[in-house]
């Protein structure tokens, strides 16, 4: 079946150890989001890619970055994570041309900080 | 800009009792509207969607009808059951930049 995959479902890091999470897709959707969701709240869109065009929420902090290196594959990378960074990611992909306005969300990675 | 109001919870039911989870929408243009629902641990799923006024969306017995003249979209079924318990966000998409903007989420809960 076609699907967004993230991995790992959960990562622990230190306060201030770089993190890596990854996501990919199997649907050949053209863009690929990712948004942080906290408890009890809806998900927050931090940037997402658009083919290879990177767009960056104004309110996202500098701490956080992405890469897409095909498009497959999107990653998230925390530079310095602090305490208050512990949430749920998602990632979600849509296709711009067809079902455009459909996004399809990933199973998330739970980040801890300690 | 846009906005989505839905029924705050939490929402706690019995079994095969009658679910409305209510949303309204702000909005330039014309929408897309969703309901998305998210069990515990897990990422978003996609309940059902419609992209225009007066279409129906239904999913494993869940419908919601786009209603422009009231700008709402809102969730309902028939007989809901333990396994329906879950968050759920209702969200709209408009114009040509990709974006969903979310409702703050309805916490389900049914019992046996």
């Amino acid at each position: 079946d076609a699907m967004v995959i993230q991995n790992p479902r959960y990562q622990v890091t230190q306060f201030g150890k770089p993190v890596t999470l990854s996501c990919s897709q199997t649907l050949n959707h053209n863009v690929m989001y990712w948004y942080q969701q906290k408890s009890s709240q809806a998900p927050k869109l931090l940037f997402h890619y658009y083919d290879k065009d990177f767009n960056n929420e104004a309110d996202t902090p500098d701490n956080f970055q992405s890469r897409r290196p095909n498009t497959s594959f999107c990653f998230l990378d925390i530079r310095s994570p602090g305490l208050g960074d512990a949430a749920m990611y998602l990632c979600a992909t849509s296709r711009v041309g067809g079902d455009q306005e459909t996004q399809y969300f990933g199973p998330g990675t739970r980040l801890l900080v300690l | 800009g846009d906005s989505v109001t839905q029924m705050e919870g939490p929402v706690t039911l019995s079994e095969e009792a009658f679910l409305t989870i209510n949303c309204t929408y702000t909005a330039t243009g014309y929408p897309s509207l969703f309901w998305y629902v998210q069990y515990p641990g897990e990422g978003l799923q996609l309940l059902l969607k419609a992209t225009k006024a007066d279409d129906k969306g239904s999913n494993k017995g869940f419908e919601a009808t786009y209603r422009k003249e009231t700008t709402s979209f809102h969730l309902e079924k028939g007989s809901v059951q333990v396994s329906d318990s879950a968050v759920y966000f209702c969200a709209l998409s408009g114009g040509s930049n990709y974006k969903l903007t979310f409702g703050k989420g309805t916490l389900l809960t049914v019992n046996p």
